[in-house]
């Protein structure tokens, strides 16, 4: 159980609509990120938020935009779909690893799988 | 800039054996976490092992521990007595963050036979 939520499940959405997925972690979760992951890819990172101010972002274009909320829930909104927005959308948030000397990694929700027509 | 590689795009290992799957990585920094996720076909991702670049001793955790080599680049994730829950794609990946903004290989698709 990492204590991560996301919604929906599945979404299914056409070409040129707009998308808002949703992430609630856990409090005293700082950090939330966000990953992409196509259909046999590996993860790959759109953003990342802390405090609720951006704290990086991959190599994804403008029309993905993010929200953090002081409540620990997120967002990502995805404008003007194109198909190969087709995938499987990560939240995931930061936190100790049990037993590592304070090391933190990504506790991964289970996703929202997003298909554009 | 990372790279995480691994270079096996499936592996089948007999059920109670044991079984590794490599990943080689790139990075310049001296500073690096190194990870392993599991993700059965439900699709969430799951934490199994860390590996901090300057740690001297391989991460162990249960079933799973992590052949760190560092002057070859590798970080080769061992399960031991494999079961039929094992069968997942596993992935490898590195943060130069703390744990935050991680880079992920291509994957590893295991199936584990009774």
């Amino acid at each position: 159980e990492t204590g991560v939520t996301q919604s929906p499940t599945h979404l299914i959405k056409t070409r040129g609509q707009q998308v808002t997925l949703r992430c609630s972690s856990q409090s005293g979760h700082n950090t939330v990120s966000w990953y992409q992951q196509a259909l046999g890819q590996g993860p790959q990172f759109i953003f990342q938020y802390y405090r609720e101010e951006e704290n990086g972002r991959g190599n994804f274009p403008p029309r993905f935009s993010g929200l953090q909320f002081p409540n620990y829930s997120s967002e990502l909104n995805v404008n003007a779909l194109e198909l190969d927005d087709s995938a499987l959308y990560l939240c995931a948030s930061s936190k100790e690893i049990p037993h590592a000397g304070g090391r933190e990694t990504q506790y991964f929700g289970p996703g929202t799988r997003l298909l554009v027509l | 800039a990372q790279k995480i590689t691994q270079t096996q795009p499936g592996m089948f290992v007999q059920e109670k054996e044991a079984v590794t799957l490599d990943c080689t990585y790139d990075t310049s920094d001296p500073s690096y976490g190194l990870f392993w996720y599991k993700q059965p076909s439900s699709g969430e991702m799951i934490f199994l092992i860390y590996q901090g670049s300057y740690d001297q001793q391989n991460a162990t955790e249960g079933r799973y521990s992590l052949n760190f080599q560092k002057a070859r680049k590798s970080a080769n994730l061992v399960i031991s007595a494999s079961q039929l829950g094992d069968s997942a794609m596993y992935f490898c990946a590195m943060s130069l963050e703390y744990g935050n903004k991680l880079v992920f290989g291509a994957g590893t698709i295991l199936r584990v036979k009774s």
